[in-house]
């Protein structure tokens, strides 16, 4: 029972455009969204979050939207860079479940230069 | 430098051979949880302990057990290994606002 999904384990983006990766979750419990960056042989790393009560939150290059009636959130990063190229995880959380976080599976960034 | 330390790197054992899984955190956070990463299904968590002394079970822990040794160490022991746990296993230290640090992983092989 996947709770959160992650359809595409890929994606090829050229370098300057936007990468825009996709994570859908069933949970209606789930009211705090995260995205985790992930380099080869390191641990993943915080990127940016999106609590149930907004629908968009911005950091630099990142975006992250929530579409909670369609139980589905997006990352974009504009404009995509090579240094980008990397594993991302969408995550979810409850807050009747503390702090423990539910992963999606992964999709595999390749920004080309 | 601040952070969650998991050793070893890597580690091959053989079909029911046991080992222990280290982690240690210096941010002086109550929570740390354990994962392990397969290819096609994301992080699974394992373990956690919400504070020192407790322990609960995740999604997958069977196989498995813990030992929340004080508030710094958290490790992850399995007793007689099997194929099935090849994988790479991330530990992580959480802050009261729920933000995760991960350790850079140990990536188990069993042959």
């Amino acid at each position: 029972d996947q709770q959160v999904k992650q359809n595409s384990p890929s994606l090829s983006v050229q370098e300057g455009r936007i990468s825009i990766l996709n994570c859908d979750y069933t949970n209606s419990m789930f009211d705090y969204f995260l995205w985790y960056k992930k380099y080869p042989a390191e641990g993943p790393t915080f990127l940016i979050s999106i609590s149930s009560i907004k629908d968009k939150n911005e950091d630099g290059r990142f975006t992250v939207f929530l579409n909670k009636s369609a139980k589905h959130l997006s990352l974009h990063i504009v404009p995509s860079q090579p240094g980008d190229s990397a594993v991302y995880f969408c995550a979810a959380s409850a807050r009747t479940s503390g702090s423990r976080l539910t992963f999606g599976e992964g999709t595999q960034l390749t920004v080309n230069p | 430098n601040a952070g969650v330390t998991q050793t070893p790197k890597f580690q091959v054992l053989k079909t029911g051979q046991s080992m222990t899984l280290q982690c240690a955190q210096d941010m002086n956070h109550n929570s740390m949880y354990w994962y392990r990463q397969d290819p096609g299904m994301g992080l699974r968590l394992i373990y956690y302990s919400a504070s020192e002394g407790t322990t609960d079970k995740g999604e997958v822990p069977n196989g498995y057990n813990v030992s929340r040794l004080n508030k710094r160490e958290f490790s992850l022991r399995l007793e007689s290994a099997a194929p099935s746990q090849t994988s790479v296993y991330f530990c992580a230290s959480v802050e009261p606002g729920g933000g995760y640090t991960f350790g850079s992983g140990t990536r188990l092989t069993v042959v």
